[in-house]
């Protein structure tokens, strides 16, 4: 089974600092990683995805995750925080080839972004 | 292209009674992924289809049923509804069934009453 762990679920920043929101995965065969974010009462919003092409993935909003498979992570991060960042983050792996295409998500990390 | 549609957006039920939940996937998107969004259990997959066939089914039980037609929307339908059932349902669309991106809609919120 396919699992992912998110380290933190409340981080805040300040404006203009570093993003980094952890993600952990477990998998038994090579996974895809997707990181999603939530604004209130809207769906989910693909930020980026891996699919071990480049282990440096760059997404939309100038957000990129790095997948590390010494430390099964794909931690997402971002130079400058905006507050329009502000939302809900939530790291999803893939089930294998088996599976279709259904996510495992985790917890989610709401992020916070202060003035 | 339009995104993935969900109707209706917002729903209000009392105990027992069933719902249905609609979903208009992203044209040309053949598969269709179901999710129920709470408080307490986060994001869990419902079941999935492709070509009007379901592909994959999570750990819920059988008054959660879905179906997909031939022109790749789908509905999801909920029997005997109970105060738990409260949650936000997000349909997500992909081309295709193998560890594709899934696009999701901007989902339904179903209040138990």
């Amino acid at each position: 089974a396919q699992s992912v762990t998110q380290l933190g679920s409340h981080v805040s920043v300040s404006e203009g600092a570093l993003v980094l929101l952890r993600c952990n995965y477990s998998s038994s065969v090579p996974p895809y990683l997707f990181w999603y974010v939530q604004y209130p009462n809207q769906g989910l919003q693909l930020l980026l995805k891996y699919t071990s092409a480049a282990t440096l993935v760059k997404g939309i909003n100038g957000f990129e995750a790095e997948f590390k498979k010494s430390e099964t992570s794909f931690h997402l991060t971002k130079p400058s925080a905006h507050m329009s960042d502000a939302a809900e983050y939530f790291c999803a792996v893939t089930s294998g080839r088996g599976g279709g295409n259904k996510l495992t998500f985790g917890t989610g990390t709401q992020l916070k972004v202060e003035l | 292209k339009a995104g993935v549609t969900q109707t209706p957006r917002y729903l209000i039920k009392t105990r027992g009674q069933q719902v249905t939940l609609s979903c208009s996937p992203i044209s040309g998107h053949r598969s269709v992924s179901w999710y129920q969004q709470t408080p307490g259990q986060g994001l869990q997959f419902l079941f999935e289809y492709f070509s009007e066939t379901q592909r994959n089914k999570g750990n819920f039980p059988g008054r959660f049923s879905g179906r997909q037609f031939s022109n790749s929307r789908s509905e999801m339908n909920v029997s005997t509804l109970e105060l738990g059932d409260s949650a936000l349902y997000l349909c997500a669309s992909s081309l295709a069934v193998t560890q594709e991106t899934q696009y999701f809609g901007p989902g339904t919120r179903l209040l138990v009453l």
